[in-house]
């Protein structure tokens, strides 16, 4: 069965600073993975996404992630934060075939702080 | 293009009372996927539909149900409210599975 763990259900970073928001799965076959960011009263919105290919990938928003299999890891990064980017992240897993359900982890609430 | 469509925005209802909600996708668009959003469960997946057929189920009671019409509009009902329904429900299309999720701004539900 596939899981996804996101270390720190809160993180808060000063504005300029690294946002790093960690994402952890579990997955018995190669993974495809996501980061989907939720303002308030909103639905989620994509930021990017593994399939196959590059493992660091580039997203929305000056966010970009890599995949690294040894750590069975999909972590979030985003040199810079603006106050913009207080939000809700969720990271999802899925597999390949468009049987497989798409699992969201708890998420990470980011602050900004001006 | 029109994003996904969710409507009511907001409801009330009263404990054993039923709802229907409605969610159109993305025009093109032939997966339709429903979530339960709580602040203590997260993001629980109800079901999948594709081609007016369920193709995935997530662990819900059979009070919750979903249909998928025609042209790919979705309902999700659930019967017998019960307090703990109370949530956001999300509704998610998406061309291919791999595309990743557009998803509509929600229906939250509040039963009392």
């Amino acid at each position: 069965a596939q899981s996804v763990t996101q270390l720190g259900s809160h993180v808060s970073v000063s504005e300029g600073a690294l946002v790093l928001l960690r994402c952890n799965y579990s997955s018995s076959v190669p993974p495809y993975l996501f980061w989907y960011v939720q303002y308030p009263n909103q639905g989620l919105q994509l930021l990017l996404k593994y399939t196959t290919g590059a493992t660091l990938v580039k997203g929305i928003n000056g966010f970009e992630a890599e995949f690294k299999k040894s750590e069975t890891s999909f972590h979030l990064t985003k040199p810079s934060a603006h106050m913009s980017d207080a939000a809700e992240y969720f990271c999802a897993v899925t597999r390949g075939t468009s049987y497989d359900k798409v699992i969201f982890g708890p998420g990470t609430s980011l602050s900004v702080i001006p | 293009k029109a994003g996904v469509t969710q409507t009511p925005r907001y409801l009330i209802k009263t404990r054993g009372q039923q709802v229907t909600l409605s969610c159109s996708p993305i025009s093109g668009h032939r997966s339709v996927s429903w979530y339960q959003q709580t602040p203590g469960q997260g993001l629980q997946f109800l079901f999948e539909y594709f081609s007016e057929t369920q193709r995935n189920k997530g662990n819900f009671p059979g009070r919750f149900s979903g249909r998928q019409f025609s042209n790919s509009r979705s309902e999700m009902n659930v019967s017998t409210l019960e307090l703990g329904d109370s949530a956001l429900y999300l509704c998610a299309s998406s061309l291919a599975h791999l595309d990743g999720y557009t998803f509509g701004s929600g229906t939250r539900l509040t039963v009392v």
